[in-house]
């Protein structure tokens, strides 16, 4: 068991420029979930998945985001022409679906807007 | 609406016990969680709660009261390096709903 794993830890980018994370969870897991965390507030759900399929979505996702989980391993997050309030801890988390489970959570991707 | 309130900051001394409070007010209830989180680090499960009553794990307990809408996480024994933030989330039909967090500074 290795955790979930996200790529990249860091990203700096231009604002309106598009942005992909990666997330690999731990591996018998079949819920995969990306939350968004600023400074000093709890992470905030963005979506989750159930194997290949995408649950829910939160209503504070705008359209630019996207993400996908094709064959119910990986997930990965997109961000269509960044704008400077997109500046956050991006996490990933992963749970089995058995009973009551703690969600696992990866370090994170931190996205900074210039 | 969903709403779960946390202190912002709480302060303790080394060797101490710490008591931080969750009250919550959510549409849906599966269980409530504590996690603990390092600053720049993913934060770690600690405990869960579903039934009312008192969870003890080692050094940290947490309590549930589902009438009232309260929890609270208890930190015996007290360490330095306990100082970091602890978020207070709500599973709401699989997804969790998390509070601001408590930032805990424990001083020598």
């Amino acid at each position: 068991d290795t955790g979930v794993s996200q790529d990249p830890r860091h990203k700096i980018t231009k604002r309106g420029q598009n942005v992909t994370f990666r997330c690999d969870p731990i591996s018998e897991h079949n819920r995969l979930y990306w939350y968004r965390q600023t400074l000093g507030q709890g992470p905030e759900f963005l979506t989750y998945f159930q194997n290949e399929a995408q649950l829910e979505k939160s209503r504070l996702l705008s359209d630019r985001f996207s993400a996908e989980r094709p064959k119910g391993s990986f997930s990965t997050l997109e961000i269509q022409r960044t704008e400077q309030g997109d500046s956050a801890m991006y996490l990933c988390a992963s749970s089995s679906d058995r009973g009551p489970q703690p969600q696992h959570f990866g370090d994170g991707t931190r996205l900074s807007i210039l | 609406g969903q709403n779960i309130d946390q202190p912002t900051e709480m302060t303790a001394t080394e060797g101490a016990i710490v008591q931080i409070n969750c009250t919550y007010q959510t549409s849906g209830f599966n269980g409530l969680f504590w996690y603990q989180q390092h600053a720049g680090e993913a934060p770690t499960f600690l405990s869960y709660n579903v039934l009312d009553g008192l969870e003890e794990k080692g050094r940290f307990s947490s309590f549930l009261s589902r009438s009232k809408g309260y929890s609270y996480l208890l930190l015996k024994e007290l360490q330095m390096k306990d100082s970091a933030s602890y978020l207070c989330a709500v599973d709401n039909t699989d997804k969790l709903i998390f509070g601001t967090g408590t930032r805990l500074q424990v001083f020598p």
